[in-house]
């Protein structure tokens, strides 16, 4: 099974570039998220998506977009990185929840490694 | 924004020892989960909590989600190399998205052989 699939998972950019970090799923969730972690910040939430169309901004979306065209996959750009941007990217999918029925299980790619010179 | 306190934010323990680690929420929370990330992958899911009190064990893990509904305890017996990592409480709120956790800032944890 492949689970959530995270590519690149190393890469170097310049101040300025674009680059865009892709994500997709094999599980048929219909919720999908990005997050960053820094040394001592813990998970911080960028962007989420409760299904295909739909997206909304987490705790840290500045310098990023998203998309979401189909349910599988949630790619997560950045127009034009900063250092700041610099952080392990993690993306993570699960199935809706719905009242008191929820599963509460994200599941979590392996990560992409992004450097911003 | 929900506020997550973990601790300790590190562990160095020796081999056999048994750990314990905490976080508490300034809000109630409907579910607590607990995940542990390996050096280079992403975090998986050992514990998911979904009543107040509940107890539950995964092996020599086992957590509680507090019967206030603001905290959550895991607790590791008899630790063994392996076990090296950052362990991750995550909660979701009573109210709004069904859908958003709230991570701790991690629990890093070393063993020594």
């Amino acid at each position: 099974n492949a689970g959530v699939t995270q590519t690149p998972k190393f890469q170097v950019l310049k101040t300025g570039q674009s680059m865009t970090l892709q994500c997709a799923q094999d599980m048929n969730h219909e919720y999908m998220s990005w997050y960053r972690q820094d040394p001592g910040m813990g998970l911080r939430l960028i962007h989420y998506s409760v299904g295909a169309g739909i997206t909304d901004q987490g705790e840290v979306p500045n310098g990023y977009n998203v998309s979401r065209s189909t349910t599988e996959d949630f790619p997560l750009r950045l127009l034009s990185a900063a250092p700041s941007q610099t952080s392990v990217y993690f993306c993570a999918s699960s199935y809706r929840t719905s009242g008191s029925r929820s599963t509460g299980e994200l599941f979590f790619g392996e990560g992409s490694r992004l450097t911003v010179l | 924004g929900q506020q997550l306190n973990q601790s300790p934010q590190s562990m160095f323990i020796q081999e056999g020892e048994d750990v314990s680690m905490n976080c508490t929420s300034s809000s109630i929370f409907n579910t607590w989960l607990w995940y542990k990330q390996d050096p280079g992958e992403g975090p998986v899911l050992l514990i998911a909590l979904y009543k107040a009190g509940e107890l539950t064990s995964n092996g020599r893990l086992t957590a509680q989600f507090g019967i206030t509904r603001k905290d959550s305890f895991l607790n590791i017996s008899a630790s063994i190399p392996s076990d090296v990592g950052i362990y991750f409480c995550a909660g979701r709120h009573s109210g709004g998205s069904n859908y958003k956790l709230t991570f701790g800032k991690g629990t890093l944890l070393t063993v020594n052989p």
